[in-house]
């Protein structure tokens, strides 16, 4: 079965800095590849996503991230992180021809001002 | 114009009762799912239906009961509740049936019903 792991639980940054949290997968069969945001007391909003094509992919407010298939990692980039970027984020996958989308275990993002 | 809906936002009962959560989503999406976070904010699937029939069913106890009347609604019941059921559950739809490369989708998540069991 496929499990993700993001293995930064908690991410502090001051405002400006450069982000990057990690996001690996086991099954390496075709894959669609998600990040979501949660902001404090709201529900999931996807960030961006990949399908196919370029792995590099752009998303909302500033945010990419970059699949590379050989490592099995979607880790999701921002070069200059605000303090309203403070949340939680879950990187999900799906398997081709697969309707369920699994998570992993989230990031919490503090970023201080 | 909320895409996902779920009712009650704020769920708080005691032990043993019985409760349902109610899911809507006006996307005319084929299938939706249940999830539930825990404390930690763990994400895990519950259900899946697609256009009304179970396709996903994880390890969960049987007093989780969803219920589909049609594709646009996904209630969940849960009969006999117990302290460990304390969580948030998220409601969520997709228009496709499979996650694949030939459709570009996404899911939509609800916005979440806090259920507190004391």
């Amino acid at each position: 079965a496929q499990s993700v792991s993001q293995h930064n639980h908690h991410v502090i940054l001051s405002e400006a800095a450069s982000l990057e949290l990690g996001c690996n997968y086991s099954y390496g069969g075709t894959v669609n590849l998600f990040w979501y945001v949660q902001y404090p007391g709201q529900h999931l909003q996807l960030l961006l996503k990949y399908f196919s094509g370029d792995p590099l992919v752009k998303g909302i407010k500033g945010f990419e991230a970059e699949f590379i298939k050989s490592k099995f990692s979607f880790n999701l980039r921002k070069p200059s992180v605000q303090w309203s970027d403070t949340a939680e984020y879950f990187c999900a996958v799906a398997d081709f021809g697969n309707e369920k989308l699994t998570f992993g275990t989230g990031t919490r993002l503090t970023i201080i001002p | 114009d909320t895409a996902v809906s779920q009712t009650p936002k704020y769920l708080v009962t005691q032990m043993g009762n019985d409760k349902s959560i109610k899911c809507e989503q006006n996307l005319g999406h084929d299938t939706m799912y249940w999830y539930k976070q825990d404390s930690k904010k763990f994400l895990k699937i519950m259900f899946s239906y697609n256009n009304k029939e179970l396709i996903i069913n994880e390890t969960v106890p049987n007093r989780f009961s969803p219920k589909s009347p049609d594709k646009a609604h996904l209630n969940l019941h849960i009969n006999s509740l117990e302290l460990g059921d304390s969580a948030v559950y998220f409601c969520a739809s997709s228009n496709a049936g499979t996650f694949s490369h030939t459709r570009n989708t996404e899911a939509f998540f609800g916005q979440g019903t806090r259920l507190t069991v004391v």
